[in-house]
């Protein structure tokens, strides 16, 4: 398995402040991506970002990406209690047709 | 929308029974995924399937098969269930080779 680690497993913050989840991994990808999973529920995607890009933005969110070292940072900025969630990255490997999600990071928001 | 549906919510079963977890994707995706979820382990990838009738192990296939006789419709099946197969069971599609993936709502299977 090349499953990839996030860090720290878990994060507690008050609203408006940004919250900051890393992603390591160990082969070469094609992308990696950012997935929310509310409790108990299934999970949805977030961003992707390519192995050529750098950083990317989509609204409050921003994820850089650093193939030389091999680890993603996912930002969120000004939080709110409604982010609270667990967030995973998704590493999609060159040369695979399928994609291997870290163990999670549980963010809360305190309101 | 992309839809990913799963069919039960919850299920409890005894050791033992033999188990079918169904999924149905609305969108003509190729690729259909089951992963199981545990605490501490994250999601770790079961079987996949990138066409009808074509099935690719993943990480711990041990102890499930699949079957896909139609594109929409990729089935996980527990031949004989055991305890430690307890778990979140997440379904999942995508159209094309490095896209991102829709899910389904999971199932919550408890074997007993």
């Amino acid at each position: 398995s090349q499953q990839g680690e996030e860090d720290p497993q878990a994060l507690s913050i008050q609203e408006g402040e940004n919250a900051t989840m890393n992603c390591s991994y160990k082969t070469s990808i094609n992308n990696l991506q950012w997935y929310r999973q509310n409790s108990g529920r299934g999970l949805v995607h977030l961003i992707l970002i390519r192995s050529n890009e750098r950083e990317k933005h989509s609204g409050r969110l921003r994820v850089t990406l650093d193939t030389s070292k091999k680890s993603s940072s996912l930002l969120i900025t000004a939080s709110r209690a409604a982010d609270t969630a667990s967030y995973f990255c998704a590493t999609d490997e060159t040369g695979a047709n399928n994609l291997f999600f870290g163990t999670g990071t549980r963010l809360t928001v305190i309101p | 929308d992309v839809k990913v549906t799963q069919s039960s919510r919850y299920l409890v079963k005894r050791t033992g029974e033999k188990v079918f977890l169904e999924c149905v994707q609305d969108m003509d995706h190729e690729n259909m995924f089951w992963y199981r979820q545990d605490p501490g382990l994250g999601l770790r990838l079961i079987y996949f399937s990138y066409d009808v009738k074509m099935k690719e192990k993943g990480d711990i296939p041990e102890g499930y098969s699949v079957s896909r006789e139609k594109k929409e419709r990729f089935s996980l099946i527990l031949e004989s269930a055991s305890t430690n197969q307890t778990s979140m069971y997440l379904c999942a599609s995508r159209p094309v080779l490095f896209g991102k993936l829709f899910f389904g709502s999971g199932t919550q299977l408890s074997v007993l």
